[in-house]
């Protein structure tokens, strides 16, 4: 089993809607969570953090559930410029654990 | 400000020959990593280093070696090229390991013939 699993997709939505990606982790003793937004052939760059209570930044929202090992990423009102493939990041004590990204294509 | 500047940015190697992909930030962040992105495997973690003069394994260390002679570089080291290793290899930085922004290189797209 994977330590960091996310579906895959492609998610494929009109402008305008909600989103939502999920990821799971296997390691109940990890730290801190993050979403990193990767574009096509560019490296990775920092979304959002996701702390226990939650978390919002514009259109974006991060949930934790430390009981589920489980986190999600909500989009509203997706834009053009949203499309992209989004990966969920678990810190496991000595090194930062990578899903292998949900893409996401927003469609006029 | 450059952020991460890793070199080069496409390389084609030979089966069985060595190279060396550079990474320089200038950030003074202690922690710095290496790893691959290769499709449906997400991002695996090669070598990583805390600090001048320590480094350690990551995930998938086999066929590459590191050094940290100074804060600013991280030079990942290929030993003997395989196909196997034809991979996207991304250089990252932060300022400390547990809880914080990682910034990334652009990536070096390498592909062994």
């Amino acid at each position: 089993r994977k330590e960091v699993e996310q579906d895959p997709g492609p998610f494929n939505v009109p402008e305008g809607a909600t989103v939502a990606f999920n990821c799971t982790y296997s390691n109940s003793a990890s730290q801190s969570f993050f979403w990193y937004r990767q574009d096509c052939r560019k490296e990775p760059k920092l979304l959002m953090s996701v702390y226990s209570s939650g978390n919002e930044d514009g259109r974006f929202t991060a949930q934790l559930n430390r009981a589920s090992q489980y986190i999600s990423l909500l989009i509203r009102d997706s834009k053009l410029s949203d499309s992209a493939t989004y990966l969920c990041v678990v810190n496991m004590m000595d090194d930062m654990r990578f899903g292998a990204g949900t893409r996401l294509t927003v469609k006029p | 400000n450059a952020g991460v500047t890793q070199t080069p940015k496409f390389q084609v190697l030979k089966t069985g020959q060595s190279m060396t992909l550079q990474c320089a930030q200038d950030m003074n962040h202690e922690y710095m990593s290496w790893y691959r992105q290769d499709p449906g495997m997400g991002l695996r973690l090669i070598h990583y280093s805390v600090g001048a003069g320590i480094t350690d394994q990551g995930e998938v260390p086999n066929g590459y070696n590191v050094s940290r002679s100074t804060t600013e570089d991280f030079p990942l080291r290929l030993l003997s090229a395989a196909p196997s290793q034809t991979s996207v290899y991304f250089c990252a930085s932060s300022y400390s390991f547990a809880g914080t922004e990682a910034f990334f290189g652009q990536g070096t797209r390498l592909t062994v013939v």
